[in-house]
C-alpha cells in the first residue's frame, strides 16, 4: 500500500538554528512531491514541489530550501532559522489527477 | 477573489446538533480532498471524491461538479469533532492543490 512518513511530529528550534525535515513515501515510484506551508492563522500555501529526482520549483521566495536526494525523499532544509519560518509544514505525493496523499505535517515553533 | 472558498469560517454548535461545512470553487478539477485538523495535532484526510457522496462512520461528504460545490456532514456531532476542516481542490488543468482557508468547528458539551 502506499505511505507517506512524514517527522518529527513537533519542533522546537531556535533563531539561527538549522532545519531539516524529512518525508519519504512508501509503495509508489517517481512520485510528484510537495512541501507545504500554514503560517499562524493561514492557509496552507505551496512552497515546494518536485517532478523527479534533482528537479526542484520554488512557488514562494524565502529562507528554506528543498532537495530530492532519492526518488522517494523529499527534504526541506533552512541554514538559520528565522522567527517567521515557525508553522505547521506539510508534505505529499500525488500521481497526476489521481488524488494526493498527505503526511501528518511537522509543526515547527521557532523561539 | 479565492479559487476556492469556505462557509463559515468558524462554527460552534451543540453536542448532537448535525453540522454542515461548505466548500465552492471556481475552477475545473480532478477531485477533491476534506482533511481534519486538530488543535496543536497533525493532519488526517478524511475523504477525496470526485462525484456523488462518501460516508465513513459519522461524516458524509458530497460533491456536485455541476454546481462546483462539495459539503461535509458530521452526524450526532461530538465535542471530539471539534477541529480545523479544510477543502482542497485538485485543478485538472495542471494537478496543483488549491487550498480552502478552512472552517474551525467547535462542538460544546
Amino acid at each position: 500500500s502506499q505511505t507517506i512518513h512524514q517527522w518529527p511530529a513537533t519542533l522546537v528550534q531556535p533563531v539561527g538554528s538549522p532545519l531539516s525535515l524529512e518525508c519519504t513515501v512508501e509503495g509508489t515510484s517517481n512520485p510528484n512531491l510537495y512541501w507545504y506551508r500554514q503560517a499562524a492563522g493561514r492557509g496552507l500555501q505551496l512552497l515546494f514541489y518536485s517532478v523527479g529526482i534533482g528537479q526542484i520549483s520554488s512557488e514562494v521566495p524565502q529562507n528554506l530550501s528543498a532537495s530530492r536526494p532519492q526518488d522517494r525523499q523529499f527534504i526541506l532544509s533552512s541554514k538559520k532559522l528565522l522567527l517567521s519560518d515557525s508553522g505547521f509544514y506539510l508534505c505529499a505525493w500525488s500521481e497526476g489527477g489521481f488524488g494526493y496523499t498527505f503526511g501528518s505535517g511537522t509543526r515547527l515553533t521557532v523561539v | 477573489k479565492n479559487e476556492v472558498e469556505q462557509s463559515p469560517q468558524n462554527l460552534t454548535a451543540q453536542e448532537g446538533e448535525f453540522i454542515t461545512i461548505n466548500c465552492s470553487y471556481s475552477v475545473g478539477i480532478s477531485a477533491l480532498h476534506w482533511l481534519q485538523q486538530h488543535p496543536g495535532g497533525g493532519i488526517v484526510s478524511l475523504f477525496m471524491l470526485s462525484s456523488g457522496k462518501k460516508k465513513h462512520g459519522r461524516l458524509i461528504a458530497t460533491i456536485n461538479i455541476q454546481e462546483k460545490h462539495s459539503s461535509l456532514h458530521i452526524t450526532a456531532s461530538h465535542p471530539r469533532d471539534s477541529a480545523v476542516y479544510i477543502c482542497a481542490v485538485i485543478k485538472d488543468s495542471n494537478y496543483q492543490l488549491i487550498w480552502g482557508a478552512g472552517t474551525k468547528l467547535i462542538i460544546k458539551p
